[in-house]
């Protein structure tokens, strides 16, 4: 069957203390591991794509990369504005997306 | 603003009663996708269309629940004879339909059963 399994479930970290955020999947016919942001009350919100492994994707503190069975999401140096859930999700054949049930940061002033 | 729009952005019902949501996408993307998400949990897949045309449908969409596009443009999900347990947050998401693409979200709408 097929799965998507984020960790840790929650996070806490102190503004500037990098940590790094976890989703496995078994799945057959990965076509895609896509990154979200939630912030409460509203839609996710498209961070990355990846499609092959070994590929990573940057933006300002946020670098995910990709394995055969996992994708890391690693935050560098954090701020309070990076506080939300992450989410990540993946797209199997019939252009269906499965998300995981997502890591929820707070990041400490 | 040319994002996903979706309204109401929230509802409050009495069990039983019917509500509809509707979701208008980005206007270039022709593929929609409903899903809906509970506290702590991640979207969960509804349904989707290529244009007009609904081609998948959860396992876990209840006969009490249809959806529509008409004319490939803005879509609807209705649910009749609501139950508490539909109660949940109800998201609209587009594509370009690229055998890739990203989902692009709406703000979601609230349903709260009462």
């Amino acid at each position: 069957e097929d799965q998507v399994t984020q960790s840790p479930e929650a996070l806490r970290l102190q503004e500037g203390e990098s940590s790094s955020l976890n989703c496995s999947y078994t799945v057959s016919g990965l076509r895609g591991l896509f990154w979200y942001r939630q912030d409460p009350g509203k839609g996710p919100e498209f961070l990355f794509t990846l499609y092959s492994a070994g590929e990573e994707k940057e933006k300002e503190r946020l670098k995910a990369t990709l394995t055969k069975k996992e994708s890391f999401l690693h935050i560098t140096a954090p701020k309070p504005e990076d506080s939300a859930t992450y989410l990540c999700a993946v797209l199997l054949g019939g252009n269906q997306f499965y998300f995981g049930t997502g890591t929820s940061l707070t990041v400490i002033p | 603003d040319t994002g996903v729009s979706q309204d109401p952005r929230h509802k409050i019902t009495k069990r039983g009663q019917n509500v509809t949501f509707r979701c208008d996408p980005i206007s270039e993307h022709n593929r929609l996708y409903w899903y809906r998400q509970t506290l702590g949990q991640g979207p969960e897949f509804l349904t989707y269309f290529q244009n007009e045309a609904q081609l998948e449908k959860s396992r876990l969409l209840s006969d009490r629940f249809s959806a529509e596009r008409p004319k490939g443009s803005f879509s609807t999900l209705e649910i009749q004879r609501t139950e508490q347990g539909d109660s949940a947050m109800y998201l609209c998401a587009s594509s370009l339909g690229s055998d890739t693409g990203e989902l692009f979200f709406g703000e979601g709408s609230r349903l709260t059963v009462l």
